[in-house]
């Protein structure tokens, strides 16, 4: 079975630009979080999708945004690029949002802004 | 709010040596979930363990052995005889039980260099 897939796997953006990352859960898996990773750091939480429907939403602009498809992948948006925003963007599946097994991650998209 | 410390940023052991990274952790729920996950060089986060909070049991799993002790709000990893492919950074992570509880918090990480 293939594991959760994300594309693309490095972008390079300038800056006020708009960026769209892109994840495909486990076969399955019905929800998809985001999450931010600045080097050195831990993922910070974005956004939760179940069902098509927003479940939660971190502390983070409203620059970004996400949506769900009906076959549970998942879009994460973010308009007006800035230097901060440089990342590697996680997305992670599970079965249900509050999944107590675990969450499985992809591989990430690392988000340069030049 | 929730929080993760991970006080360790960065070890260096030799080979076959064992190491213990530490974690605690802060929350108000009365239930959470802990987690163990570990991120090599390329990227993605692989999940390693997970521990409810009432459930205080010792894991062992094969080299690897977590200590959760919700006295202390601890819930260190050891990695016995460490090896070279143990090298990566790991993050431990809380996630409540409660209503809206969706997110897992994570600390910043300790990276584990293994020396052969």
């Amino acid at each position: 079975d293939a594991g959760v897939t994300q594309s693309p796997t490095h972008l390079i953006k300038t800056r006020g630009q708009h960026v769209t990352l892109r994840c495909s859960p486990i076969s399955g898996h019905k929800s998809v979080s985001w999450y931010q990773q600045v080097l050195g750091q831990g993922p910070q939480f974005i956004f939760q999708y179940y069902e098509k429907e927003e479940r939660g939403r971190g502390n983070f602009p409203d620059r970004f945004s996400a949506r769900q498809f009906p076959n549970y992948s998942s879009e994460l948006n973010v308009n007006a690029l800035l230097l901060g925003d440089s990342a590697l963007y996680l997305c992670a599946s599970s079965l249900a949002p509050r999944d107590n097994y675990g969450y499985t991650f992809g591989s990430g998209t690392r988000l340069t802004v030049v | 709010a929730q929080k993760v410390t991970q006080a360790q940023t960065e070890i260096s052991v030799v080979e076959k040596e064992d190491v213990t990274l530490d974690c605690v952790y802060e929350t108000r729920d009365t239930t959470y979930y802990l987690f163990w996950y570990k991120q090599p060089p390329s990227g993605e986060l692989v999940f390693l363990i997970r521990r409810n909070s009432f459930d205080e049991q010792n894991e062992i799993s094969g080299r690897y052995s977590w200590n959760f002790q919700k006295s202390t709000s601890s819930f260190n990893f050891t990695i016995t005889a460490s090896q070279v492919v143990d090298s990566a950074v790991y993050f431990c992570a809380l996630r409540g039980a409660g209503a809206g509880s969706y997110q897992l918090t994570f600390g910043k990480g300790t990276k584990l260099s293994v020396i052969p």
